[in-house]
């Protein structure tokens, strides 16, 4: 098992402004997943960060609007930049479990409401 | 965009009975698993089954797969007033089993 822990746990930002999510995991993994879930909805993948190389996003997020760091193997960073009201999400930090068999392990998600 | 969508979207059930929820999905899986997200907080995984199995329990849980319909479903017996909670089928793809994709979700309660 992994444990994650991600900060802020909750935040309230103004429109216009960024900020950046942190996630820490307790044991060294390959690839760290970033979610977001908007409210009432399901999880939907921003990216994949890999270790030492840039992120891969998937289709309708970007780099310069949630561009991600992955300096080590145990942490990582999302930036929401330049937020709107349409930001307001939980975003989540998740890895695979040890044995690989597709099992995700999440964090707490990170609550942001953006005014 | 989400591979699967689930019904129903929300249930409400007396403890005690049976819930059900399905869920299905467009391409092909190596495996597909059901997680548990209580209000605010972060998913639990509940269950994984592999894309050649077609039943497996745990607890109080059975999961049933059918590939060639592209479906599988939840069962939890016995339900109790903490098992209410978001319900989530997530698959991978053939192509690219590190990418897990999550359904729509259901939104289990139980009543006392």
């Amino acid at each position: 098992s992994a444990v994650i822990s991600q900060k802020p746990s909750r935040d309230i930002c103004q429109r216009g402004t960024s900020l950046t999510i942190q996630c820490q995991v307790d044991s060294q993994v390959t690839m760290m997943f970033w979610y977001r879930q908007q409210p009432g909805q399901s999880l939907t993948l921003i990216a994949t960060a890999n270790q030492g190389s840039e992120a891969t996003y998937e289709s309708g997020f970007v780099i310069d609007k949630f561009p991600i760091s992955r300096p080590n193997l145990t942490f990582s960073t999302l930036t929401v930049s330049n937020m709107s009201p349409e930001d307001s999400s939980i975003y989540l930090c998740s890895v695979f479990s040890g044995s690989f068999t597709g099992e995700l392990f999440f964090g707490e998600g990170s609550r942001l409401t953006v005014l | 965009s989400q591979q699967g969508e689930e019904d129903p979207q929300a249930l409400s059930i007396q403890e005690g009975e049976n819930a059900t929820m399905n869920c299905s999905y467009k391409t092909s899986i190596n495996n597909l698993q059901w997680y548990r997200q209580n209000s605010g907080r972060g998913l639990v995984h509940l269950i994984l089954i592999r894309s050649n199995e077609r039943e497996k329990h745990s607890g109080r849980l059975r999961v049933t797969l059918d590939t060639s319909k592209k479906s599988s479903s939840l069962l939890i017996t016995a339900s109790r007033a903490a098992d209410t909670a978001s319900y989530f089928c997530a698959t991978d793809a053939e192509s690219s089993a590190s990418k897990i994709i999550f359904g729509s979700g259901t939104r289990l309660s139980i009543r006392p």
